[in-house]
């Protein structure tokens, strides 16, 4: 019953590869987050795009690349990523945009990157 | 910025007892307090969230109390059960900073049948 659907769920890349992770919300959500999560470890926010503008970039590596192509859809874009790089990357929507009040954030079930 | 931290980092107990999770946090504008669980392998999953203009919020065998005077909020569970062993998270968030989520550190609970 994931309302945050991620593809692929599982991904080996070198590290002169370029993949691409996707995220795809139909809870007619505003705002979309990408997270990077270690074993055992507390979520790290990467990016926020509020209304298919990016809002926060917490300093990623431009390794990493977002993108909005609409308000249902967030990709992102990976390339030459170093072994340090695999983790759990996470997705997630709220309500977002103009609201007075902070909303839940839904997650999905996230891609397991794993650089070789 | 905003600063959470969260006690204990593991936890057991025995099935039936109570598990109880604590998180503090630094920036008194922070006024939305959720808690996710995260089993091994899935996805964190909202199970219960606190706004400041309440002091208790329960759900079933779950409860959040949030005391904004000390900066603190706690989760509780009740007659644990097995299914409850996951990661635990706490997170503050205020808006001001959007929908920014500071999380925790998280809590790896245990329940022992």
């Amino acid at each position: 019953d994931t309302e945050v659907t991620q593809t692929p769920k599982h991904l080996v890349m070198g590290m002169t590869n370029k993949k691409s992770l996707k995220c795809e919300q139909h809870m007619g959500h505003r705002a979309m987050y990408w997270y990077k999560q270690k074993a055992k470890k507390p979520p790290e926010l990467m990016f926020v795009y509020s209304y298919e503008k990016l809002s926060i970039n917490e300093s990623v590596p431009s390794r990493f690349s977002p993108e909005c192509p609409n308000s249902s859809l967030l990709n992102l874009h990976l390339h030459a990523l170093q072994p340090e790089d695999s983790a759990l990357y996470l997705c997630a929507s709220s309500q977002g945009g103009r609201t007075d009040r902070n909303q839940p954030q839904h997650f999905g079930d996230g891609t397991r990157l794993s650089i070789l | 910025g905003e600063n959470v931290e969260q006690h204990p980092s593991t936890l057991s107990v025995q099935e039936g007892d109570s598990a109880v999770i604590k998180c503090t946090y630094s920036d008194s504008a922070s006024n939305y307090f959720p808690w996710y669980k995260q089993e091994l392998g899935k996805r964190p999953q909202l199970i219960i969230d606190i706004r400041s203009n309440v002091g208790e919020k329960k759900d079933q065998r779950i409860a959040v109390t949030l005391n904004k005077t000390a900066k603190h909020f706690s989760l509780h569970i009740t007659e644990t059960q097995p299914e409850d062993s996951a990661v635990y998270f706490c997170a503050a968030s205020n808006i001001n900073t959007g929908n920014q989520f500071y999380f925790g550190t998280g809590t790896s609970l245990t329940v022992i049948p």
